[in-house]
């Protein structure tokens, strides 16, 4: 089975550490994106290949992966990073495929 | 700048047909790997296609595969979704993105989407 599995939400406060995790059995033979969805707007890429961040993504934005699960944190989560965020990986071809999304609420 | 502008969405019946295409500027379109995902109202994100940088490998969701065909025309600056015997299940907001260089599957740049309604 190639379903990633994340939980629905996750709050924290201001400054606090957010941490999404998804789990499946494609880890770690294959490579966690992740993507962060405002409200209203298309998807963003905010993590790939497990750990690396795109130009632009800001420090606190982290991940990792271990066994069969990847995570990504958000440390000193900021009101600005609510949103759903969205791991992905791929199965035997590269159409991605996607968890159910975690609903991140900062406040 | 990189730019994806979707268009094609509609209000379809079921078992229709609908073509879905793309454009986009600031990148060599033949450089890089392409992909549909759509989301369905209030729903998650479902990887449709995607297509290898050279258009030669095409791959489906299990959902959408011998309904669904994606292209890709270089001398358009296009992407291409022809949808085929739509049912109500495939109402969702469609989004073209570009892959990062070669045939990685991930995707760093988005367009804002086209919906699709299939209803009678």
């Amino acid at each position: 089975s190639y379903e990633l599995t994340q939980p629905p939400s996750v709050s924290v406060s201001p400054g606090q550490t957010a941490r999404i995790t998804c789990s499946g059995d494609a880890f770690p033979k294959k490579y966690a994106y992740w993507y962060q969805q405002k409200s209203g707007q298309a998807p963003v890429l905010v993590l790939y290949e497990d750990t690396r961040r795109p130009s632009g993504i800001p420090e606190r934005f982290s991940g990792s992966s271990s066994g069969t699960t990847a995570t990504l944190t958000i440390s000193g989560a900021q009101v600005e990073d609510e949103a759903d965020y969205y791991c992905s990986s791929t199965d035997n071809t590269p159409n991605p495929r996607f968890g159910g999304g975690t609903k991140l609420t900062v406040l | 700048e990189v730019q994806l502008v979707e268009s094609g969405g509609d209000l379809v019946q079921p078992g229709g047909s609908l073509r879905l295409s793309c454009v986009f500027s600031g990148f060599t379109f033949k450089t890089y790997a392409m992909t549909w995902v759509r989301q369905a109202p209030g729903k998650g994100l479902e990887g449709v296609s995607f297509i290898s940088a050279s258009g030669t490998n095409t791959y489906y969701a299990d959902s959408v595969r011998g309904r669904f065909t994606i292209s890709r025309d270089s001398s358009k600056n296009t992407l291409y979704l022809q949808m085929s015997s739509l049912r109500a299940e495939d109402t969702a907001v469609y989004y073209c993105a570009k892959g990062a260089l070669g045939d990685y599957p991930y995707f760093d740049s988005w367009g804002q989407g086209t919906l699709v309604t299939v209803s009678s």
